[in-house]
């Protein structure tokens, strides 16, 4: 079966702009989370949602926001784009309520602000 | 959350059993214990998780203490495509997972 697809792969944005990157999960998958990775933080959670509701937020500013829809696809936005959020941001997607159990990464999104 | 320590590094040889030790002396009773690893380039991907007695599946076994307090990841057989980070994770139930440093293995030939 498919695994956790993210979209687009690679993205180069400006200083002050906006994005949103997407994430479809695993087919039957309701949980779907939001990683932020880079060299010196490592990976830090960003948000979970379930069947459409926000459960879990991890320490990042308002600028970063997301939202899942009916089909448990994911999307994440961030506004006024500043050089710290060049980074790998990863979806993953879980079967269990419990949302980190078992959890499927995607490959990422390689954001670049420059 | 519970904090857990993992060595930075560790070496092994190919087709060579592996022990990656994880301590986890604040975790709850409830808390699930969660492994992780991620090759170059690629997202993590997620390896085993247990909650008190041993687990086994067809990627890795899965060694937790009496006390809870650490467990060991246990690769039967190492191969270059097991060189990668490990994650050990102490989940609080906040549907969240919170990765350390983990331990980054590498695989002689």
């Amino acid at each position: 079966k498919a695994g956790v697809t993210q979209t687009p792969r690679y993205l180069i944005k400006t200083r002050g702009q906006q994005v949103t990157l997407s994430c479809s999960p695993i087919s039957g998958h309701r949980s779907v989370s939001w990683y932020q990775q880079t060299p010196g933080q490592g990976l830090q959670f960003l948000f979970e949602y379930f069947s459409e509701t926000q459960r879990n937020k991890g320490n990042f500013p308002g600028r970063f926001s997301g939202r899942q829809f009916s089909n448990s696809r994911s999307e994440m936005n961030v506004s006024t784009l500043e050089l710290g959020d060049s980074a790998l941001y990863l979806c993953a997607s879980s079967l269990w309520e419990q949302g980190g159990l078992e959890a499927f990464f995607g490959q990422g999104t390689r954001l670049t602000v420059v | 959350d519970a904090k857990t320590t993992q060595p930075n590094s560790m070496e092994s040889n190919e087709e060579e059993p592996v022990h990656l030790p994880c301590n986890h002396s604040t975790i709850s009773g409830t808390d699930y214990i969660h492994w992780y690893r991620q090759l170059p380039s690629q997202g993590p991907e997620y390896v085993i998780h247990g909650l008190t007695s041993n687990v086994n599946n067809r990627m890795a076994s899965l060694a937790i203490a009496e006390d809870r307090k650490s467990s060991t990841l246990i690769l039967h057989r190492a191969t270059l495509r097991d060189a990668a980070v490990y994650y050990c994770i102490g989940d609080t139930g906040r549907r969240a997972l919170t990765f350390g440093s983990g331990t980054r293995l590498q695989v002689q030939p």
